[in-house]
Formats: C-alpha cells, sequence, structure tokens
C-alpha cells in the first residue's frame, strides 16, 4: 500500500520558469516531510524538509508548502534552472528514527 | 559526497546464486536503513537497523537478510536470487541537519541478475 504518491510521473518546465512538484499522502500520522532529488547513478540527496507544525519551508530557490487538511505537499522551484533536471522524491516520517516512506518520484527535465 | 559508502557498486550474477552487499554509514550514524529501487519504482523500504540491533521491516523478502555489526557497518544478503531481484539497492544513514533529521544516502549498489 503506497502511503506516499506522486502521481506525475514527469514534468517538464522552461527555464526562469516555476517547477512545482506535487505529492500526496494517505496517513494522517506522518508528521515530517522531506524532498530528495536524484541524478542518474548517484543516490538520492537531501533537498528540503517541513515538520507539521509548519505550512511552509524556505531554502534559498526551493519552497515546500504542506496542507495537512489536504494531505498534499508541494516543492516549488523558482527560476528553475537546467541543472535543477533529475527525478524527486518527496518522502515522509512519523517520529524520529522510524521508517520513511518515499513516493515513486517524479522527473522533472529543465529545458534550456 | 553523502558519507554513506556502499560496495559493491555493480553487481553481475545468475539466478538462484547469493549475494551479500555492504554500507558503511556516516561516522557516528547509528542508524542504516536498506532500500530497493527497481525499474520505474520509487524507493522501497526494505529494513532498518539502529546500533546493531533490527528496529523496523518493511517490505523485504524472506530469502533476503540483514544484519549490523559492532562497528556499524551493515550487510544485506541477497540469496535464491530471482530476475526480479535485479535493482539498485540503496542504503542510508540517518543524521541530523538543523535539528531536523534526514537521510544521508549512499551511491548504491546496481544488481543484475541473468
Amino acid at each position: 500500500d503506497q502511503q506516499v504518491k506522486q502521481n506525475s510521473p514527469s514534468l517538464s518546465v522552461q527555464e526562469g520558469r516555476i517547477s512545482i512538484l506535487n505529492c500526496d499522502y494517505t496517513n494522517s500520522m506522518f508528521d515530517y516531510f522531506l524532498w530528495y532529488k536524484k541524478y542518474p547513478a548517484e543516490g538520492p540527496t537531501f533537498l528540503i524538509s517541513i515538520s507539521s507544525i509548519k505550512d511552509k519551508n524556505e531554502d534559498g530557490r526551493f519552497t515546500v508548502f504542506l496542507n495537512k487538511s489536504a494531505k498534499h505537499l508541494s516543492l516549488h522551484i523558482v527560476p528553475s534552472q537546467p541543472g535543477d533536471s533529475a527525478v524527486y522524491f518527496c518522502a515522509a516520517s512519523m517520529n524520529t528514527g522510524n521508517q520513511f516512506y518515499f513516493g515513486t518520484g517524479t522527473s522533472l527535465t529543465v529545458i534550456p | 559526497d553523502s558519507g554513506v559508502t556502499q560496495t559493491p557498486k555493480h553487481l553481475i550474477t545468475a539466478t538462484g546464486q547469493r549475494v551479500t552487499l555492504r554500507c558503511s554509514p556516516r561516522s557516528g550514524d547509528l542508524s542504516v536503513y536498506w532500500y530497493q529501487q527497481s525499474l520505474d519504482q520509487g524507493l522501497q523500504f526494505l529494513i532498518q537497523y539502529y546500533n546493531g540491533e533490527e528496529r523496523a521491516k518493511g517490505n523485504i523478502l524472506e530469502r533476503f537478510s540483514a544484519q549490523q555489526f559492532p562497528d556499524l557497518h551493515s550487510e544485506l544478503n541477497l540469496s535464491s536470487l530471482e530476475l526480479g531481484d535485479s535493482a539498485l539497492y540503496f542504503c542510508a544513514s540517518s543524521g541530523y541537519r538543523a535539528d531536523q533529521e534526514t537521510q544521508y544516502f549512499g551511491p548504491g549498489t546496481r544488481l543484475l541478475v541473468l
């Protein structure tokens, strides 16, 4: 049972525009959410996180929004750059040290 | 470089065989997680160890087993291999970044079962 879902397998965006990647979850006990970026032939790397006590977290060009009532989070990348082209995974967990649940990933292509 | 190392990088073997994947966590991290990523699939959690003890179990087959040693490195053993076991296997260790826990992933081991 996939508790974290990324329903868009791929997304293409022009350089300089906004990229919006979406993620939905089913378990209301999740209280911590993360986004990872993965290049081919490499392991995922941590990008940004948000705890359930917040609804927004920003780090440079990356902003994560959390809508707890809708069980939805999104990652905004502004402005998008060709180097952002990668697969993005969202993940969720409940309580420190427990299992992290990952989505299936969205492949982002930023077109120069 | 995440600080998590995995060996080997690539592994080609035949059905029915047994292989061992190795992972060393970041210095100071006590938790090790194993994940499987098959083609077009997300990261499937297999198992977690914390300071030598099994902490959580995910979708790990009975043919697979893991352990964490006193020096905190971990091994994932895959036996009676099938074609469908071909995948990327990632190891991660958990640590804190700006007071938030996150997982740091190794580069993965690509397993091909022929």
